[in-house]
């Protein structure tokens, strides 16, 4: 039978290329956005995290971009590799240090 | 350094069956997190503590769940009777003090399968 699920969207980029990775938060109040990479078999690890009185945040082959006008962020993945295939959660932080995840995106990078 | 510690790894069980997790947070750390990650719903979060007290439980799906934290390295989620429906990966999560914005460490999870 089929199984039902979350579609997850997935982004397929080649090795080396720069990856792209889009999250819409839900809160306008929300004052802190985290990304996090999840490998199978594992739990979520964290990769970088941004607060609301920022719009760019850069860490080694990684940058968060914050657009709190539209409500949306993104992971700019620079010259990505094998290993970064992954799933990729966004995480807005709602209060209280209360985080709220996004449903992924799927990233495969093509030798 | 060691980072958050859950046990077992995978537990099958049959329903009907009381399952405990268990769960050492980084040490330092005074926020722990419970977690519930299925195909249908995602990530959810079930309950969390600030100096081992829970703060907010309304993630937890039924009173067959229970959470607690008796001191600052160790909690148990136990769920009693466990069902079928609780298939899950469960994950642990610590962070430092609430209100300084700082990030969720994730341990590794325990893949539970009820029979």
């Amino acid at each position: 039978g089929e199984s039902v699920g979350l579609h997850l969207p997935t982004l397929s980029v080649q090795e080396g290329d720069n990856s792209i990775i889009n999250c819409a938060y839900s809160n306008s109040a929300s004052d802190y956005f985290i990304w996090y990479k999840q490998e199978s078999g594992k739990g979520p690890q964290f990769i970088i995290d941004i607060r609301s009185n920022m719009d760019k945040r850069q860490g080694q082959r990684v940058t968060v971009l914050l657009n709190k006008t539209v409500k949306h962020l993104s992971l700019q993945i620079a010259a990505t590799q094998p290993g970064d295939s992954a799933v990729y959660f966004c995480a807005e932080n709602m209060g209280g240090n209360k985080l709220v995840f996004g449903a992924g995106t799927i990233l495969r990078v093509k030798s | 350094d060691a980072g958050v510690i859950q046990s077992p790894r995978h537990e099958v069980t049959e329903m009907g069956q009381e399952v405990t997790l268990r769960c050492k947070p980084i040490s330092g750390h005074n926020s722990l997190f419970w977690y519930r990650q299925t195909m249908m719903r995602g990530l959810e979060l079930l309950i969390y503590f600030n100096n081992n007290v829970p703060i907010d439980d309304s993630g937890m799906p039924e009173d067959r769940f229970s959470a607690k934290m008796p001191n600052a390295s160790f909690s148990t989620l136990k769920i009693q009777p466990s069902e079928p429906r609780d298939s899950a990966v469960y994950f642990c999560a610590s962070s430092l003090a609430q209100g300084l914005n700082q990030p969720q460490h994730f341990g590794d999870g325990t893949r539970l399968s009820i029979l």
